[in-house]
């Protein structure tokens, strides 16, 4: 049972745009929430985190919403650069710490 | 950030043999590393939980006869696939959490491929 998902599998959008990346989960029991960047044979790299307790966290050209009544959280990544072109998964814990993953979306970043 | 690394980057290996993949933070201690699978196109399924200083903790299908996990000190833990078969071929990638903070920070992957 995916309780992470990431319903559009992949995204294309100009460079210097704004790139919107959206992530339901069904857990009521998730507290933490994180993006992660992912390259094709490589580990993600962490991107950027809420807690539960926050609606929005900023760094730098990411900032995410978390929106806890709708179970919904989202990525926005402005202005799009040609560098962010990847897969992008969204993840969740509660307090076990233990991630679940969404099944990702492609960002392709036209110049 | 905290850096994790991870070895091999990429083994193959004979059907019915066993393989060991090492993961290590390089700049933090880590009481709790997490192991993941990535099947192509697929997105990452935590296996187990490595917990240093006693067992780990498995999730639900993953066999722990086959998965070994040894979490020996703050900074290694590894992950040997015993016996291993085709199907077991596969993308594994380490994670370990730093302490007191919710992020999780993944080495850089192996890449599996038993023939």
């Amino acid at each position: 049972d995916q309780q992470v998902k990431q319903n559009s599998p992949s995204l294309s959008v100009q460079e210097g745009r704004i790139s919107i990346l959206n992530c339901d989960y069904t857990n009521s029991m998730f507290d933490y929430f994180l993006w992660y960047k992912k390259y094709p044979a490589e580990g993600p790299t962490f991107l950027i985190s809420i807690s539960s307790i926050k609606d929005k966290n900023e760094d730098g050209r990411f900032t995410v919403f978390l929106n806890k009544s709708a179970k919904h959280l989202s990525l926005h990544i402005v202005p799009s650069q040609p560098g962010d072109s990847a897969v992008y998964f969204c993840a969740a814990s509660a307090d076990d710490y233990k991630l679940s993953f969404g099944a990702g979306t492609t960002v392709t970043v036209r110049a | 950030g905290a850096v994790v690394s991870q070895h091999p980057s990429r083994v193959i290996c004979k059907s019915g043999t066993s393989v060991k993949i090492e993961c290590r933070s390089l700049d933090f201690q880590a009481t709790t590393m997490f192991w993941y699978r990535q099947f192509p196109k697929q997105s990452l399924m935590l296996m187990a939980t490595s917990n240093e200083g006693s067992k780990a903790t498995y999730e639900q299908g993953v066999e722990k006869d086959k998965f070994l996990i040894n979490h020996a000190s703050l900074t290694l833990s590894t992950l040997t696939v015993t016996s291993a078969h085709p199907e077991d071929s596969s993308f594994y990638i380490c994670s370990a959490r730093v302490l007191a903070a919710g992020e999780q920070y993944f080495g850089p992957g192996t890449r599996l491929t038993v023939t």
